[in-house]
């Protein structure tokens, strides 16, 4: 299975910072990367697909980048809406794995 | 608007099964792939595997094989999951999604094993 590293496992970050969260993956995966959003008590919601490409209706405050296999979500103003915690996905094979999860929060 | 409704908690008895539905609205179902995630506080998200809507075929996450069952009901644009010989360690929220990027989610339904 791919193995999906991701990192950091918790950050804390004032409002309007640049975060950053990246994910390394085992083995290329090409394009076939994801990142969701989780708050408490909900689903997950699809933020980024294929890696740089923005989910609909997602503000463009979030963009994803892909550097070899290493992966970043950045959030260029944190607002209180932000917190949370985000998970990436590859789907470049079967099964589907996911990161570890980076929980966010304001500081 | 896609929706996908999840059934209600379930609370069974290790040894038992349970299954569980997803019911897709606002596009056409056998469009697109369901998928199935497991989620524990401390295992994360799990994929568990996912069926083709039209055709009835099925992946599994070899962890799964054995533990979960995937059918379809293209009659009432309706999927279900079946968790066998459940044990506490099947104790978690279970999701559907929609398409390769789970795109949709439905709102996971827990499943409690407990004697």
């Amino acid at each position: 299975d791919i193995q999906m590293t991701q990192s950091p496992a918790s950050l804390s970050a004032s409002l309007e910072e640049i975060v950053t969260i990246t994910c390394q993956a085992s083995q290329d995966i090409g394009n076939w990367l994801a990142w969701y959003q989780q708050k408490p008590g909900k689903s997950p919601q699809l933020l980024i697909h294929s890696a740089t490409s923005l989910a609909d209706g997602i503000p463009s405050r979030f963009s994803g980048s892909r550097s070899g296999t290493q992966y970043s979500l950045k959030i260029s103003r944190l607002q209180v809406e932000d917190t949370g915690i985000y998970y990436c996905l590859q789907r470049y094979s079967n099964p589907r794995t996911f990161g570890g999860g980076t929980k966010l929060e304001l500081k | 608007q896609v929706q996908l409704q999840q059934s209600g908690a379930e609370l069974a008895k290790p040894g038992s099964s349970v299954k569980i539905s997803c019911k897709a609205s606002g596009y056409t179902f056998t469009s697109y792939y369901i998928s199935w995630i497991k989620q524990t506080t401390g295992q994360g998200l799990e994929y568990i595997g996912y069926i083709n809507t039209g055709s009835g075929g099925t992946n599994y996450n070899e962890k799964f094989k054995g533990k979960a069952t995937l059918t379809v009901d293209k009659s009432s644009s309706t999927a279900f999951m079946q968790l066998s010989s459940l044990t506490p360690d099947d104790s978690a929220v279970y999701y559907c999604a929609r398409k390769a990027d789970f795109d949709y989610w439905g709102q996971g339904v827990m499943v409690t094993v407990s004697s």
